[in-house]
């Protein structure tokens, strides 16, 4: 099964709204990472925060993690047309050797 | 910087025939991935190179699916004999290094969209 779990499933909003996207995980993680998809470029990693992170930026992206709660959230500020793309979180979870497992992904669409 | 090459970018066989895929990852990566993405999920990991030796491929359906990397570089998935289901996208990763608890970003190639008709 897959670890991660993301929130919600697909998203429509407007250019130059706020995207948040979250995602849920089960186990203990070394790391969680993000990566977007669209027909374009492929899958393209796009953050990684570490578990001893709560936060984390990059441009006008900011990931948090809460590991309390096996969450983690991320934010893409004044969203541009551009960023139409699915979101999938990957987790890098403890185990014998590190290694990633993808969620189902969110799917983003900006509307110009 | 070359990125991950991958071919076919697109395949399309009949149910019990066999192909190939094939990957060169990002030079000096020492760690290559497959992975099979099925129509509106997220990746799924098939196997795992360390160099050329294999680290994970517990997800691997090993009575059709087999992979070797040559001397720690190209890599080459095989299908034998496919079946409908494994109509998906394979894509090729490769990182910089996979160890100690630590993890790289993974590169992606555009992947190779096989349909088993």
């Amino acid at each position: 099964s897959q670890q991660g779990e993301e929130d919600p499933q697909a998203l429509s909003i407007q250019e130059g709204e706020n995207a948040t996207m979250n995602c849920s995980y089960k186990t203990s993680i070394n790391n969680l990472q993000w990566y977007r998809q669209n027909s374009g470029r492929g899958l393209v990693h796009l953050i990684l925060i570490r578990s001893n992170e709560r936060e984390k930026h990059s441009g006008r992206l900011r990931v948090t993690l809460d590991t309390s709660k096996k969450s983690s959230s991320l934010l893409i500020t004044a969203s541009r047309a551009a960023d139409t793309a699915s979101y999938f979180c990957a987790t890098d979870w403890v185990s014998g050797y590190s290694t990633l497992t993808f969620g189902k992904g969110t799917m983003l669409l900006v509307s110009p | 910087e070359a990125g991950v090459a991958q071919s076919p970018r697109y395949k399309i066989i009949e149910k019990r025939q066999s192909v190939a895929f094939w990957c060169n990852p990002i030079s000096g990566h020492a760690t290559l991935y497959w992975y099979q993405q099925i129509l509106g999920q997220g990746p799924k990991l098939l196997i795992q190179f360390q160099n050329n030796g294999v680290v994970d491929d517990s997800q691997l359906p090993k009575d059709r699916f087999s992979a070797e990397r040559l001397k720690g570089v190209d890599s080459t998935l095989k299908i034998q004999p496919a079946k409908l289901e494994d109509s998906a996208v394979y894509l090729c990763a490769s990182s910089l290094e996979s160890g100690r608890r630590e993890h790289y970003e993974q590169y992606f190639g555009p992947g190779t969209r096989l349909t088993v008709t």
